[in-house]
């Protein structure tokens, strides 16, 4: 089973700053990576898929790169809806396996 | 809106056994695979099983292969889980998402809000 490491655990940014944050596989997982948004209360929402393809309706501020086993998620220009936890999941490997997530607070 | 709302949740004990359903809506049910994940509290997501468009094939974690059982039924728009043999470490919110298993695409959207399943004696 492939293992995801997020860094860092916790972020702090101020709102109109830019935040990146990174997802590491323990083994090459192509640019078969996907990112999503969780809030409390509220189902998770897709992101980002296939490394780097915004998912319908995702505000051109949310962008991601990488492949293999190195990926990072950028957030341009934080708004204050953006304050949540991000969580990246492989879907190369079976079963898919998703990671700790990383949580995008107000500094 | 494609929406996903999951319901029976609740506290149950160990060695018991809860089902859960999913209701979906805002786009044709048959044409997708689904899948239930879960988050244990202070955990990660964890994929816990999926299920083929038409049934024929499922999926399971090795965590709850043997104890639970995915099935759907398209005329009814709806997603199950029977769960069995419940242990302390089942508990979680449970998600129905549509993607992953049986599924042209590995990632999961949409998803529901969850159900809670504490498994407590």
């Amino acid at each position: 089973e492939i293992v995801m490491t997020q860094s860092p655990a916790t972020l702090s940014v101020s709102p109109g700053d830019r935040a990146t944050l990174s997802c590491r596989a323990s083994q090459s997982v192509s640019s078969s990576l996907a990112w999503y948004q969780q809030k409390p209360g509220q189902a998770p929402r897709l992101l980002i898929y296939g490394a780097s393809t915004r998912a319908t309706g995702i505000p051109a501020r949310f962008s991601g790169s990488g492949s293999g086993t190195e990926f990072t998620l950028t957030i341009s220009s934080l708004q204050s809806e953006d304050f949540a936890v991000y969580c990246c999941q492989q879907y190369n490997n079976w079963p898919g396996t998703f990671g700790q997530g990383t949580k995008l607070e107000i500094k | 809106e494609e929406q996903l709302v999951e319901s029976g949740g609740g506290v149950v004990r160990p060695g018991g056994s809860l089902r859960l359903s999913c209701a979906a809506s805002g786009f044709t049910f048959d044409d997708y695979g689904m899948s239930w994940v879960r988050q244990a509290p202070g955990k990660g997501l964890e994929w816990v099983s999926g299920i083929t468009w038409s049934g024929g094939s499922t999926g399971y974690s090795d965590s709850v292969k043997g104890r639970f059982t995915i099935s759907r039924d398209n005329a009814k728009n709806s997603l199950y889980l029977q769960m069995n043999s419940l242990r302390a470490e089942d508990t979680a919110l449970y998600h129905c998402a549509r993607g992953y298993y049986g599924s042209g695409r590995g990632w999961f959207d949409p998803w529901g809000q969850g159900t809670l399943v504490t498994v407590s004696s």
